[in-house]
């Protein structure tokens, strides 16, 4: 059973571009959760989903930000027209439910 | 709101030394804590869990605790090794919830 995948492990790119980042969970698992880790901090929560529904986006910054959970494929992050301060490194969960959690190796974002 | 404290922010031992990692927080209705591992540039290892309804759990020289009427969990680390540094984060799991982390401690073991 493989772990939470995550990719790309790093992603460059130029202000105002758009970044997507992608979360394939654990097989079974329908709880998907993104974070962020701003250098020297903790991990932020960001959004919570399952299929096809998001149930807590309290984290999420109101623009630029989207997440979805489609039916079929990965978790994707979507950030558009990112911006210097987007740069962190974007670390992607999953359970089989509530409480017990398994994070990927992270997608690291550079924004030049 | 639910907020974590982690203490020390970092800590540097020689090799062989016990050592305890402290993690408090304000809220004591949570469902389980969890103590990570982090490693430079990598992604986030679970070391332990711990049910709301248990005071401990041990893995290998590992040990964690949980009071919750203090708002309180430990790590131990016994015979601390080199291969033992790294970030280590605390976090909690309340209810329906997402996690709640810490900022985690630095640990550095020197040989």
């Amino acid at each position: 059973n493989a772990g939470v995948m995550q990719n790309p492990r790093h992603l460059v790119r130029r202000r105002g571009q758009e970044a997507r980042l992608r979360c394939s969970p654990m097989k079974g698992h329908s709880h998907v959760y993104w974070y962020r880790q701003l250098p020297e901090e903790g991990l932020k929560f960001m959004v919570y989903l399952q299929k096809e529904n998001i149930i807590d986006e309290s984290g999420m910054p109101k623009e630029r930000f989207s997440a979805e959970f489609p039916k079929e494929g990965p978790s994707i992050l979507r950030i558009q027209q990112v911006v210097r301060g987007d740069s962190a490194a974007y670390f992607c969960a999953s359970s089989l439910r509530q409480g017990e959690a398994f994070f990927g190796q992270g997608t690291r974002l550079t924004v030049v | 709101k639910q907020e974590v404290t982690q203490i020390p922010a970092a800590l540097s031992v020689p090799e062989g030394e016990n050592l305890v990692l402290n993690c408090s927080f304000t809220d004591s209705a949570i469902y389980n804590l969890q103590w990570f591992r982090q490693d430079p540039g990598k992604g986030l290892t679970s070391l332990l869990l711990i049910q709301s309804s248990q005071r401990e759990q041990t893995s290998g020289r590992l040990n964690a605790s949980l009071d919750k009427s203090s708002g309180r969990s430990t790590l131990y680390i016994a015979a601390s090794q080199p291969g033992d540094s790294a970030t280590y984060l605390c976090a909690l799991g309340v209810g329906n919830t997402p996690l709640v982390f810490g900022k985690g401690t630095r640990l550095s073991v020197i040989a």
